[in-house]
């Protein structure tokens, strides 16, 4: 079993509607990142986590840190938010306080938005 | 432009060569991180660098793949006697604390 599972693993929809992205973690974290990337490879970062609600612009991000879940949320879709978003987790805290660094990662969920 | 640069952004080799390539961060950034992507898949964990100090290396990275950040600023990653399973997407992320940020990958492909 993955450490990170996100769900659905592709989505389409219908440009304005309301669009929910799922992920799950097994293990404990320090932050969750929503990532997105676009065709071609560049990875931009959305939102890191710990706790709660961020919000930006039309995205939504939430986490549920006693059920290791966490949802990103894109209201009034746009064919421009047609990419493949990813879900990773940051593991653990060292004695400093940051976190360990590296990321383990959701398999992805290819979003299309059609207009 | 001061996000994170990556060189090349693709690479065509055949089986068997030696490629290297190379990761620029973000100035103020001391930590350093290489992720290998396959087609369909996530990205995966190959190595960190907090400065100039290796401190982490997946299991992923076999005797034939080697990373250096010698002072502290760019990277390179070099994989000898190239496979084909070595085809991928090679990213590169920088970060100070928590956040990463991602340059936008070499993309390798063996014949």
């Amino acid at each position: 079993k993955n450490e990170v599972e996100q769900s659905p693993q592709n989505l389409t929809a219908q440009e304005g509607e309301f669009i929910t992205i799922n992920c799950s973690y097994s293990v404990g974290i320090s932050a969750l990142h929503w990532l997105q990337q676009h065709p071609g490879g560049g990875i931009v970062s959305l939102f890191m986590l710990s706790s709660g609600k961020k919000k930006h612009g039309r995205l939504i991000a939430t986490i549920n840190i006693q059920e290791k879940h966490s949802s990103l949320h894109i209201t009034a879709s746009h064919p421009r938010d047609s990419a493949v978003y990813i879900c990773a987790v940051s593991l653990g805290k060292n004695a400093g306080g940051t976190s360990y660094g590296k990321l383990t990662f959701g398999q992805g969920t290819i979003l299309t938005v059609h207009p | 432009d001061t996000g994170v640069s990556q060189d090349p952004r693709h690479k065509i080799t055949k089986r068997g060569q030696n490629v290297t390539f190379r990761c620029d961060p973000i100035s103020e950034h001391n930590r350093l991180y290489w992720y290998r992507q396959t087609l369909g898949q996530g990205p995966e964990f190959l190595t960190y660098f907090q400065n100039e100090a290796q401190l982490e290396k997946s299991r992923l990275l076999s005797d034939r793949f080697s990373a250096e950040r010698p002072k502290g600023s760019f990277s390179t990653l070099e994989i000898q006697r190239t496979e084909q399973g070595d085809s991928a997407m090679y990213l590169c992320a920088s970060s100070h604390r928590d956040e990463q940020f991602f340059g936008p990958g070499t993309r390798l492909t063996v014949l």
